[in-house]
């Protein structure tokens, strides 16, 4: 497509159930990468893809958070057990290899 | 990556040209100075990145010192849309091990008024 794709744009869920959250980056793009921004707050780095492989992972705040990438496209972040400080605006971004990222216009999460 | 230094708000009026500062002191020789913003509920949005010589895109222009310590992004023309948090970002561009991460500061909140 276009632009990068996630999806769903919005998701309540309850507190203690798991969620997964969908990136669909510009194809051809080989980086991708996760960010979350709390309401009021600066963007924090989750996780990076080079391809299928994650080589940096720094930033996934608990093992509740995970996340996947096949086909060196399509990624998944997945939270189990969530909970209301989960609540946040989750943001992909993608690039080619070190150029300038372009990024979703996120998925805003709700743990009620 | 090297830290950016900004500050938390500035204002502009509409049709004048917004002049928005970023300190870099500690930037490495391979560290190039991105800008991007963010526009209320929307994802951040590329905005232009240099690493010594100035530039200008259809959206703005990047003035960077001399000795690449501070820059300025200029906004020609700001327009009430231009109203947004700025953000300042160095990275490297080849290699090392920030495998190209952007680490976002709290930017500078830019208020453009009628």
């Amino acid at each position: 497509g276009a632009g990068v794709s996630q999806s769903p744009s919005n998701k309540v869920t309850e507190k203690g159930k798991d969620v997964e959250l969908r990136c669909d980056p510009i194809s051809g793009h080989t980086a991708l990468y996760w960010y979350r921004q709390s309401l009021g707050q600066g963007l924090e780095f989750l996780i990076y893809f080079q391809g299928n492989s994650a080589p940096d992972k720094s930033g996934l705040p608990s093992d509740r958070f995970s996340a996947e990438r096949t086909g060196g496209s399509v990624s998944t972040l997945t939270i189990q057990r969530t909970q209301q400080e989960d609540s946040a605006v989750y943001l992909c971004a993608s690039s080619l290899a070190f150029a300038g990222y372009t990024f979703g216009s996120g998925t805003r999460l709700t743990v009620v | 990556d090297a830290k950016t230094t900004q500050p938390p708000s500035m204002d502009c009026a509409e049709g004048r040209a917004a002049n928005l500062p970023c300190n870099h002191s500690t930037i490495s020789g391979n560290e190039y100075v991105y800008w991007y913003r963010q526009i209320h509920s929307q994802g951040p949005q590329y905005i232009i990145h240099g690493l010594k010589n100035n530039e200008t895109n259809e959206m703005a222009s990047l003035i960077i010192t001399e000795d690449r310590k501070s820059s300025t992004l200029i906004l020609p023309h700001a327009t009430l849309r231009d109203t947004a948090v700025y953000y300042c970002i160095v990275r490297a561009n080849a290699g090392g091990t920030s495998y190209g991460k952007l680490t976002f500061g709290q930017g500078t909140i830019l208020t453009v008024h009628p």
